[in-house]
């Protein structure tokens, strides 16, 4: 099946800072991602929509200025947490959206803000 | 999207089948029942989906009953790999619509 690679996996970064995650669709184009964020024993929450070449659109209650989406080409999303504090500490996880409307997930990233 | 319900947790003995329910009754015509899983730590893994037909893979078999308002997902031979969480999800047909994922049912494969 298609791969999604979403880089890093762990990422601890101090209060205050900014981090970035990178969500590849490495075999296919992806003109849609979706990034999710889950915390501990709790479901996938989708954050927002991202679409290629257009600005992101946000689920009810997602800060769109501290969750930052590039979808800048078809096979790159990147979703920036800005000015990071303890309680963005989270999994976040990108899908991306096949030609059949499958969805193909990363491999989640784990955000510790210290 | 329509709303599914789950049981919270299974348990099932290695290399038995395990055989997990979802219900779906608000379902509509052309919704389609999908199914993930997650194990811990790792983005979800699409497993199997289907509209109305019995459908297979080399992963699971997926039985919808006949009136389409709950659906169960076969694991043939479970195998302590298969430990994760099992999430059932009504969605759209094709055109554009988002997962929504529930609490799914967390299955423990024991020896």
């Amino acid at each position: 099946g298609a791969v999604v690679s979403q880089h890093p996996s762990r990422v601890i970064c101090k209060s205050g800072t900014s981090v970035k995650i990178e969500c590849r669709s490495l075999d296919f184009q992806a003109t849609t991602m979706f990034w999710y964020r889950q915390f501990p024993k709790k479901s996938l929450m989708l954050m927002a929509t991202s679409n290629e070449g257009s600005k992101a659109t946000y689920e009810q209650g997602v800060e769109k200025d501290k969750f930052l989406i590039n979808h800048a080409s078809l096979t790159l999303s990147t979703l920036t947490v800005t000015s990071a504090h303890p309680e963005d500490s989270s999994f976040y996880i990108c899908s991306a959206r096949g030609q059949r409307d499958e969805a193909f997930f990363g491999q989640g990233t784990r955000l510790t803000v210290v | 999207d329509a709303k599914t319900t789950q049981p919270p947790s299974m348990d099932c003995a290695e290399g038995r089948a395990a055989n997990l329910p979802c219900n779906h009754s608000t379902i509509s015509g052309n919704e389609y029942v999908y199914w993930y899983r997650q194990i811990h730590s790792q983005g979800p893994q699409y497993i199997i989906h289907g509209l109305k037909n019995n459908e297979t893979n080399e992963m699971a078999s997926l039985i919808i009953t006949e009136d389409r308002k709950s659906s169960t997902l076969i694991l043939p031979h479970a195998t302590l790999r298969d430990t994760a969480v099992y999430y059932c999800i009504v969605r759209g047909g094709l055109g554009y619509s988002t997962l929504t994922f529930g609490k799914g049912t967390m299955l423990l494969v024991s020896p």
